[in-house]
This record gives structure tokens, C-alpha cells and sequence, in this order.
């Protein structure tokens, strides 16, 4: 009973490279969020999305940054020409419709190096 | 807005002691969820307890307890018989209680140290 399995654990970009970091949600889950912590603070929220829908993505920077979550296969954060302010851990968590309890399962974490 | 505001960056105690972490926030919601999260050097995301605002009992899971002051906005949490183990980071975070819509707002976080 897999939980949420984030890949790659550790990515390193040279600045204006692209990132790419992929979330498999919990089985049974059908929502899906990006967190990103910057060093010595809390998760902040980036976006929510639902099979196929981008549902809220009011913590998203407008430029550069975009999320999906096809119908097959994981979701996918996307940083395009990446910058070193990029530099954080990003955390996918993923609960299940209508859960009620109000309880997000997160991943490991991806952890972004920008050079 | 909700904000949530964790006001001791750096805790540490001796093992076996009891540690309380303090959390305020600030809401206009009737109906919400409050969560702390324990963040080892592995940096997982682990949920310790959870209390919905709409219960007036306190939360407790084996030796994890939180007082909630609802008047107060506030959320603290008590560690007893601390371990080695407990060595993290610890988040407090709310979340707005609405189907289908789960976003967390955390705090900034305590750094939490267990000396033998």
C-alpha cells in the first residue's frame, strides 16, 4: 500500500534550465497538491488540481511555474528557465474525494538545487 | 486571510522531559481543521494530531496532546516523556474545513531538540 512517491528525491539545474517534478498520488486518491518550502520556513501552498483540472492555483508564480495532472500517469510541476530563488523542497500530498477528515498525505519531497 | 504564527523558532529540552510548543491564528472560519506536523532531518511531513475546531475536547495521541483555545485562536502542543526520537522540526497549520478543498497554511515552524 504505496503512499505518496515523489521523484527525483534530488534535482540539480543549472540556471535556465527546466525542472521536472513528478507525484503519484496514494492509490485511491484523486487530488493532488504542490507545497514548496523555502529553507528555515513552513509549506506554502502552490496549487490543487484534480484529474485533468487545475482546481486553485492561486499560490503559483504567474511566470514559469505550471502543474498538471493528466488522466493517465502522475502529476507534474514544471519550472521553466529556472532561477536560484527556485532553490526550495517541493512536497506533493494527496487525499481522496470528499474525505471529510481534512488530512493530506504528503510525499518525501523533491529538492531542487539551482547552480 | 488565515495566518498561523508559531512565535519559538528553536526549542530544546532534556529527554524525558515535557515540552509544550505554542500556536496562534487567526481566522474568520467558524469551521476548520488545526494540525501539527513533526518534520525529522528526512524532512517527511508527519502528521501528529489533528483536532477539528468544532470539537471543545483536546486531541491527544499516545504522548502527544494539544490544548485548544478556540476563543484564544489557540493551538499548543505537549510532548510528555520526550524521546530522542522527537528531535525535528514541528509545523502547526490550519485548514479551512470545505469539501473537497484541503489547503493547509502553516506556520514558519520550531526547531525542537531532545539532548540525552
Amino acid at each position: 500500500n504505496a503512499g505518496v512517491m515523489q521523484n527525483p528525491r534530488h534535482l540539480v539545474r543549472r540556471r535556465g534550465q527546466e525542472a521536472r517534478l513528478r507525484c503519484s498520488p496514494m492509490k485511491g486518491h484523486s487530488h493532488v497538491y504542490w507545497y514548496r518550502q523555502l529553507p528555515e520556513e513552513g509549506l506554502k501552498f502552490m496549487v490543487y488540481l484534480q484529474k485533468e483540472n487545475i482546481i486553485d492555483e492561486s499560490g503559483m508564480p504567474k511566470e514559469r511555474f505550471s502543474a498538471e495532472f493528466p488522466k493517465e500517469g502522475p502529476s507534474i510541476l514544471r519550472i521553466q528557465q529556472v532561477v536560484r530563488g527556485d532553490s526550495a523542497a517541493y512536497f506533493c500530498a494527496s487525499s481522496p474525494y470528499l474525505q471529510g477528515t481534512g488530512e493530506l498525505f504528503f510525499g518525501e519531497g523533491s529538492r531542487l538545487t539551482v547552480l | 486571510a488565515q495566518t498561523v504564527t508559531q512565535s519559538q523558532p528553536e526549542m530544546s529540552v532534556q529527554e524525558a522531559e515535557t515540552v509544550t510548543l505554542s500556536c496562534t491564528y487567526d481566522t474568520s472560519e467558524n469551521n476548520y481543521y488545526l494540525f501539527w506536523y513533526k518534520q525529522p532531518p528526512s524532512r517527511q511531513m508527519i502528521l501528529v494530531i489533528r483536532q477539528e475546531a468544532y470539537k471543545q475536547q483536546n486531541a491527544t495521541e499516545n504522548r502527544f496532546s494539544v490544548n485548544f483555545q478556540k476563543a484564544a485562536k489557540s493551538f499548543s502542543l505537549k510532548i510528555s516523556d520526550s524521546q530522542l526520537g522527537d528531535t525535528a522540526m514541528y509545523f502547526c497549520a490550519f485548514m479551512k474545513a470545505s469539501l473537497g478543498a484541503q489547503k493547509l497554511v502553516f506556520g514558519q515552524g520550531t526547531r525542537l531538540t531532545i539532548n540525552p
